[in-house]
């Protein structure tokens, strides 16, 4: 059974753009979930996506959104990208009825 | 404020030791409980989880949980070099979604 998959691995962007970040969950996981890892800060939970809604959402601005697709397939948009958004970004997902997380490779965002 | 605390480290065992990893958490309402190993460089992976008090035994690995002392614990027996990483305490209310997590300790087995 393959994992969840994160692409891409790494990103470099400049100030003041805007960046996508994709996650294919375990094959009949519906629920995504989103969380941004520093060194000061750890993890920190963005938002959760289940059958194409938003359930839950972290205390980030709103520049940082997400989406899911019909397919369970999640994606995050950061826009007006800052140095401080440097970060590994971790996708989760969760199959019905569990609590298990299971985190994809991530993709390692930096912003220059 | 919902909040997951764990002792940063770093700890440091000699290989074939126990290394004992411990985590308190501040919700009541808390009703999941994780723990994650991290490699430098790599992302969390999930190796126990513990949903009522008392221990939980998987191989080398014990999860321990206290509700009532709103603390869990994850015990490693006989330590190697390849278990030296950071271990990710998560918590999960039965309110949220979301796993809330502690700062990690990082665990180094001496050869």
């Amino acid at each position: 059974k393959a994992g969840v998959t994160q692409t891409p691995r790494y990103l470099i962007k400049t100030r003041g753009q805007q960046v996508t970040l994709s996650c294919s969950p375990i094959s009949g996981h519906r629920s995504v979930s989103w969380y941004q890892q520093t060194p000061g800060q750890g993890l920190q939970f963005l938002f959760e996506y289940f059958s194409e809604t938003q359930r839950n959402k972290g205390n980030f601005p709103g520049r940082f959104s997400g989406r899911q697709f019909s397919n369970s397939r999640s994606e995050m948009n950061v826009s007006t990208l800052e140095l401080g958004d440097s970060a590994l970004y971790l996708c989760a997902s969760t199959g019905q009825g569990g609590t298990e997380a299971f985190f994809g490779q991530g993709t390692r965002l930096t912003v220059v | 404020q919902k909040e997951v605390e764990q002792n940063s480290g770093p700890l440091s065992v000699p290989e074939g030791a126990i290394a004992s990893l411990n985590c308190t958490y501040s919700d009541r309402g808390s009703q999941s409980f994780f723990w994650y190993r991290q490699y430098s460089g790599k992302s969390p992976e999930l190796i126990m989880s513990i949903y009522s008090n008392g221990d939980k035994e998987d191989g080398r690995f014990t999860a321990q949980l206290n509700k009532a002392s709103q603390y869990v614990s994850l015990l490693i027996r006989d330590s190697q070099p390849s278990d030296s990483a950071t271990y990710l305490c998560a918590v999960r209310s039965g309110s949220a979604r979301q796993l809330t997590f502690g700062s990690g300790t990082q665990l180094t087995v001496l050869p």
